[in-house]
């Protein structure tokens, strides 16, 4: 199984309150993605890497940043959590040439969030 | 924007095949992928079909592409109740890009 590490798993806070999850590889990816999974929505793309310091914008990005100081760690943050953002979040990592050679994504276990 | 469609849900008996079907939307994807997500798992990739191929076959399971329909198809044969997961349809997101667009998922739930 690819290196990756999601913290914490599970986490129940209150509307308004800050979070940060965090994601760590050790399989030296130069690609890093956040996903956040949703009933009826399957999977969806918050923010990726590109490499250290390069970071974009998914298709919900809205509600969250994230940082990249390091290749192996890649954080997002919500800033004020609200209960939309109740959400199982997966990190996913990736590079070419890597598992199947097909560009794949190996993802983590999931981030449990509950926003009450 | 276009979506990567699946349906939802599909029950089996242990013992039958199971077709799990996508339509995607970029036809110059140079591979489709489908993922196998277990309860309380992240996802695994499960197979892959480079785009220039009709069909790949890989023990139990069978993929086959229809390019002009954009449309993809996973077959499990002789499905287990180990089988029971979420499968993901993906495609790339755009040309030169590392990205994946999912599907929703499709359940499938194997009855013994």
């Amino acid at each position: 199984d690819a290196g990756i590490t999601q913290s914490p798993r599970h986490k129940v806070t209150e509307t308004g309150t800050p979070v940060t999850l965090r994601c760590h590889q050790t399989e030296n990816h130069r690609y890093m993605y956040w996903y956040r999974q949703d009933p009826g929505h399957g999977l969806r793309l918050i923010h990726y890497s590109y490499g250290v310091k390069d970071t974009d914008k998914g298709e919900v990005s809205d509600g969250y940043s994230v940082s990249r100081s390091k290749t192996e760690d890649f954080l997002l943050t919500l800033e004020s959590a609200t209960s939309s953002q109740t959400s199982v979040y997966f990190c996913a990592i990736s590079e070419p040439g890597r598992g199947s050679g097909t560009g794949e994504l190996f993802f983590g276990e999931g981030s449990r969030l509950t926003v009450l | 924007g276009e979506d990567v469609e699946q349906s939802l849900f599909l029950s089996v008996r242990e013992g039958d095949s199971s077709v799990i079907n996508c339509t995607y939307t970029d036809s110059s994807s140079t591979y489709l992928y489908w993922y196998k997500q277990e309860p309380g798992a992240g996802l695994q990739l499960l197979t892959y079909i480079f785009s220039n191929m009709d069909m790949k076959q890989d023990q139990r399971l069978t993929v086959l592409l229809n390019k002009k329909d954009k449309h993809l198809s996973l077959r499990i044969a002789d499905t287990q109740t180990g089988d029971s997961a979420i499968y993901f349809c993906a495609e790339p997101s755009g040309a030169g890009s590392y990205q994946l667009t999912f599907g929703k998922g499709t359940k499938l739930s194997v009855i013994p």
